[in-house]
């Protein structure tokens, strides 16, 4: 089967970090992009990240730009957003999925996991 | 502020048809592939049609997409309440070299 897990939520205060870590099992994921997306509290899904198979390109959202850093180990099959001075506002569900196609004509995102929770709060 | 608009709600009896538009720019819509996808809270979503209008595997025919210049739209037919869902459109955004999602739609089958 092929799967997807996020773990690494928890409560942070603002200004805080935490690690989000994303293991996929069932592909062979070293030749997949990969990317970043969260939910935050009564809205819609906002795109964060992409990275390449090989680390190169990196996309990030704006909002992000700065604080997140994405990265991968294809050695372990996973995906990671370290994410810096968390603010309230990235109170979130945060989701990683596989990307496909090719990025910049539309790539379309096939696998999803079920989703980390992060709430950012003093 | 979605850089991509769509409808906040639509709704329509079952059995019915129902369409979802997603409005962009020359710069994601008009230059790129669409794709559509499903969301129930507290679950994964769920990929509908990619490249405008391929359905994966598994994705029934009741679910239609199209695309005309910089707008996009989703078809669904012989509505289903089991089809309540939130439903988003994305696209890769030249400008902004990032992936871009619509605001959502929230399907009601009433």
């Amino acid at each position: 089967e092929v799967r997807l897990v996020e773990s690494g939520g928890g409560m942070v205060q603002p200004g805080g970090s935490l690690r989000l870590s994303c293991v996929g099992s069932g592909f062979t994921f070293r030749p997949f992009g990969m990317i970043w997306v969260r939910q935050a509290p009564g809205k819609g899904l906002e795109w964060l990240s992409y990275i390449d198979g090989s680390n190169n390109p990196i996309h990030y959202a704006d909002s992000v730009k700065g604080r997140f850093t994405i990265s991968r180990d294809n050695a372990k099959n996973s995906l990671y957003l370290q994410m810096n001075n968390l603010r309230v506002e990235d109170t979130a569900v945060y989701f990683c999925a596989r990307d496909m196609g090719y990025l910049v004509l539309g790539s379309y995102k096939d696998i999803w996991g079920q989703g980390t929770m992060v709430t950012v709060s003093s | 502020q979605s850089v991509l608009t769509q409808p906040p709600s639509v709704s329509a009896a079952p059995g019915q048809k129902v369409t979802i538009s997603c409005s962009g720019s020359s710069s994601n819509i008009g230059n790129h592939f669409v794709s559509w996808y499903r969301h129930l809270p507290g679950t994964a979503p769920k990929l509908l049609i990619y490249e405008n209008n391929n359905r994966p595997s598994g994705i029934p025919d009741r679910f239609s997409g199209s695309k005309s210049g910089t707008s996009a739209t989703l078809g669904i037919t012989g509505l289903q309440t089991g089809d309540e869902a939130d439903y988003y459109c994305g696209t890769w955004d030249s400008s902004l070299s990032a992936g871009v999602f619509g605001g959502g739609t929230k399907l009601t089958v009433l």
